[in-house]
């Protein structure tokens, strides 16, 4: 089946630093989701693309929706400790007959050292 | 408060014993869909159904049940449950087709051990 490749898996690093991930697959996405998971809960959206080049910012995060429909990056700026968690990407595909199917990445677990 | 809600959030059970992971969702969303998350692997689709009685395999159906004879239920069914189902799961839901419609909102998980 499709798959999506996150990367980096984990990241280490200071308070105060920025981050960056991203996603890329082969396949061709019609919208990019962002989610983060706290521990011990459920993936939270963060960010919605729906337009390839697409910028969309939330607070310190800012994501794009890459101009090939393949990729997606996602860039926390000035972490701070409640960054820590771990970050989807999920792209989907809109299949006549699974409605909207989420392709999921790996994950990126993010610590932060205060 | 619009929520998706799963029950238990943790379980600890022995291999063949039948059990099930209930899933209900306030919101009246069409979608619903259950994900298994192991160490790794991000996120895979057990199973999810369109709507009422309306049900279709994800991609990792094995060894799984669901029902959808409610809107807002979306129970999750191990009818002879082994280790290699131990897992942390997801019950998600959405609007239903189209951009937009189809962000998926999680319940907040249910951790399943098989001993």
């Amino acid at each position: 089946g499709q798959q999506l490749n996150q990367s980096p898996q984990s990241m280490f690093i200071q308070e105060g630093e920025d981050v960056s991930m991203n996603c890329t697959s082969s396949s061709i996405f019609n919208t990019w989701l962002w989610y983060k998971q706290d521990p011990g809960e459920g993936p939270v959206l963060l960010i919605a693309l729906y337009k390839a080049g697409e910028l969309t910012s939330n607070g310190r995060l800012t994501a794009q929706f890459g101009i090939t429909r393949k990729d997606s990056f996602l860039n926390i700026s000035a972490s701070i400790p409640s960054d820590v968690g771990i970050y989807f990407c999920a792209g989907q595909l809109l299949f006549y007959n699974q409605g909207g199917k989420l392709i999921f990445g790996q994950g990126t677990e993010l610590s932060v050292k205060p | 408060e619009a929520q998706v809600t799963q029950n238990p959030r943790y379980l600890i059970t022995v291999t063949g014993k039948k059990l099930t992971v209930t899933c209900s969702q306030n919101m009246n969303h069409e979608y619903m869909s259950w994900y298994r998350q192991d160490p790794g692997l991000g996120l895979r689709q057990i199973y999810y159904s369109m709507n009422v009685e309306v049900t279709d395999k994800g991609d990792v159906p094995e060894g799984y049940k669901v029902s959808r004879k409610e809107k807002r239920n979306f129970p999750l069914i191990l009818e002879s449950p082994s280790p290699n189902q131990t897992s942390l799961y997801f019950c998600a839901s959405s609007l239903g087709r189209g951009l937009a419609k189809n962000i998926q909102y999680f319940g907040a998980g249910t951790r399943l051990s098989v001993l």
